[in-house]
Order: C-alpha cells, then structure tokens, then sequence
C-alpha cells in the first residue's frame, strides 16, 4: 500500500502569510496522480488541485500545487480567512487508493 | 452543479449490514469516465477508500473490506449504493460518496457525509 505522510500535522498562521503543507509518499508517484482537498467541519470536501499542479475549476490562483517522485506540496499564498481548514492529498498510483492523514491550517 | 447525498440508517448493530445509499443530482451516472466511490473516516483517523463502481457495474474494492463490500448502481435512479456486512465498532465513521474522474484519478465532487455508529 502507498502510505501518504503529511506534514506539519497543524500549521498556525496569519491571514495574509504564506502556507506550505507537504505530502510525502512511500514510492515513487510516477503517474502524477496526486491530488489536495480542502475539508471544513460539516461540509463536503473540495478538490483544490489535480494531477499535482492543475488547479480545479473556480479554485483562486492563490492556491498552488507542485512537486514530483514522493515530495509534494500544497501552498497557499496570501491566506484568507476562509482558508482555515484541514487539508490532505490523495494518490491514486496504485491501489489501493489512500490519502494522508490531514493537516490543520489553523489561524493564529 | 453535480451533488451527491448519502443516505441511510445513522446507528446499525453488530454484526448487521450497513446499507448507505448517495442520489446524484446533476450529472448522469451512466457519465463515460466518471467512477462512483465510497470513502470513509473513522473517528479521529484518516480517509479510507471503500471501493468504486462504474455504471456498467465494473467494480473495485480495497482489499482490506473487499471480503464483506459490495457496491451496486442503479442508473434508472441515478444513484449507487454501498452494503458493509459483519459491521464492528471498527467500522463505525463518517461515510462519503464521491464521484471520480479517471483522467487524473482524483474525486472531484463529494457528499457531505453520513455519520455511521455501530453499537448494539
């Protein structure tokens, strides 16, 4: 099974700061099947990004997706208050499908 | 604007089968390169793929439940089903459908969860 490790597991920041969140697999993902979501208490999860860097349709710019191999990362420049939230990637190289196990995006 | 919503009896008893339903609105579940899955998050723990369906009921399960899943479509009503039999505790979770897309593989519209409790 592909092990997806995210971390910090709680990131506190400031509206306006920038937030890096990192995703790291346990082999290689070759495929570029990668994707990030952001999940609020209460509602359904939201696709940010896919495919490693494409963001999703009506996702701001401020939201970025990069890496390649086994070291991903989500960032997210100039953070809105509405951005405070749990995030986690997913792969989708091989199955069974997983996905880390979260980061918190708290406001300081 | 695709939705998804779950359905289903929020406490089942030991050893019962859990049955979870999700309607999709939107969108037709007969969509070519769109899979329908279940995924679930247990207290305090992360995400777990359940299993994926496509409308001509070509089926993939994670092995860890593959023994006691079993996923179904029913494209007259646009919706997709989920059955767990021989539930644990360990199975009680926030149940989620989701729909995917095969071109990158990543789970582009979600329901809001059910929340599903196993105790007697």
């Amino acid at each position: 099974e592909l092990v997806l490790t995210q971390s910090p597991g709680t990131l506190s920041l400031s509206p306006g700061e920038r937030a890096t969140l990192s995703c790291r697999a346990s082999r290689d993902i070759r495929r570029n099947f990668l994707a990030w979501y952001q999940h609020k208490p209460g509602q359904a999860p939201r696709l940010l990004i896919y495919g490693v860097s494409r963001r999703a349709t009506g996702i701001p710019d401020r939201f970025s997706g990069g890496g390649s191999g086994t070291d991903f990362t989500l960032t997210i420049n100039r953070l809105e208050p509405e951005d405070f939230a749990v995030y986690f990637c997913q792969q989708f190289e091989s199955s069974p499908y997983t996905f880390g196990q979260g980061t918190k995006l708290e406001s300081k | 604007q695709v939705q998804l919503q779950e359905s289903g009896p929020g406490l089942v008893k030991p050893w019962e089968t859990l049955s979870l339903r999700c309607n999709v609105s939107g969108a037709s579940i007969k969509s070519v390169g769109y899979f329908w899955t279940w995924i679930r998050q247990p207290p305090r723990k992360g995400l777990e793929w359940i299993g994926t369906i496509y409308f001509t009921e070509s089926v993939y399960y994670n092995p860890s439940l593959k023994s006691r899943v079993r996923l179904s479509v029913d494209s007259s009503k646009n919706q997709f089903s989920l059955e767990l039999s021989y539930v644990t505790a360990a199975d009680t979770a926030v149940y989620y459908c989701a729909r995917l897309r095969d071109e990158w593989g990543h789970f582009d519209f979600w329901g809001q969860g059910v929340p599903v409790t196993v105790s007697s």
